[in-house]
């Protein structure tokens, strides 16, 4: 089967660096996807990564270790709006795209 | 910027009813899915669509569940004899290919009383 773990809840501040960390497990793997998710809003795409390493776009970098079956998200200089809810998804070897989400990430920036 | 639309925003169904969900993908995808996300809980897979068949479906897409596309641009959701458990927004996603990233529309959110 296919699973994610990940934090329920982050807290940080504004201007801080703030990292979510996800682990899976599938059979087969073809990549780690982050969400990020507002209140009562769509999950929007913030990044993808199906080699190891770093990507990084604008203030958000995600990691990926394929033999780990690790990967985390950073935040940096992070603002109010970054309230929300982060959502790490994996695509497995399962033949018809499905792509599985973990429980998601509630961040909280206070000022 | 192309958006994956979805109408109605929200729906209230009797228990019992059918009721079918509409979608616009983005015109040059070709790969479609549906998802459904509980109040307060996780994103959860229902089907994917390509080439005009299911390409796969999970355990919570029974025979209650069928999906259509009937034109060159809509793609459909229907849910047979609703129950007050399939209250939930339902997200339609669409992506150029398989492995490039989902966009995802703005919801409907489905109440069943």
């Amino acid at each position: 089967g296919q699973s994610l773990e990940q934090p329920s809840e982050v807290t940080a501040v504004e201007g801080a660096i703030v990292q979510i960390n996800c682990t899976y497990q599938t059979s087969g793997f073809y990549g780690l996807s982050w969400y990020q998710q507002h209140d009562g809003g769509a999950p929007t795409f913030l990044s993808y990564n199906a080699l190891d390493g770093l990507e990084e776009t604008g203030r958000f970098s995600s990691f990926l270790s394929r033999s780990d079956s690790y990967g985390y998200l950073l935040l940096q200089e992070l603002q109010m709006k970054d309230s929300a809810s982060y959502f790490c998804a994996v695509r497995g070897d399962t033949g018809g795209f499905k792509t599985i989400f973990g429980a998601g990430t509630r961040l909280f920036v206070k000022a | 910027e192309p958006e994956v639309t979805q109408t109605p925003s929200h729906q209230v169904t009797q228990m019992g009813q059918e009721v079918i969900l509409r979608c616009v993908p983005i015109s040059n995808h070709l790969y479609f899915y549906w998802y459904r996300q509980i109040l307060g809980q996780k994103v959860e897979f229902l089907v994917s669509f390509y080439n005009n068949e299911i390409s796969e479906k999970s355990e919570i897409f029974d025979d209650q569940f069928s999906v259509e596309r009937p034109d060159g641009s809509n793609f459909t959701l229907k849910i047979r004899s609703t129950k007050l458990e399939d209250s939930a927004m339902y997200f339609c996603a669409s992506s150029e290919r398989w492995n490039t990233e989902a966009f995802f529309g703005q919801g409907t959110r489905l109440t069943v009383v």
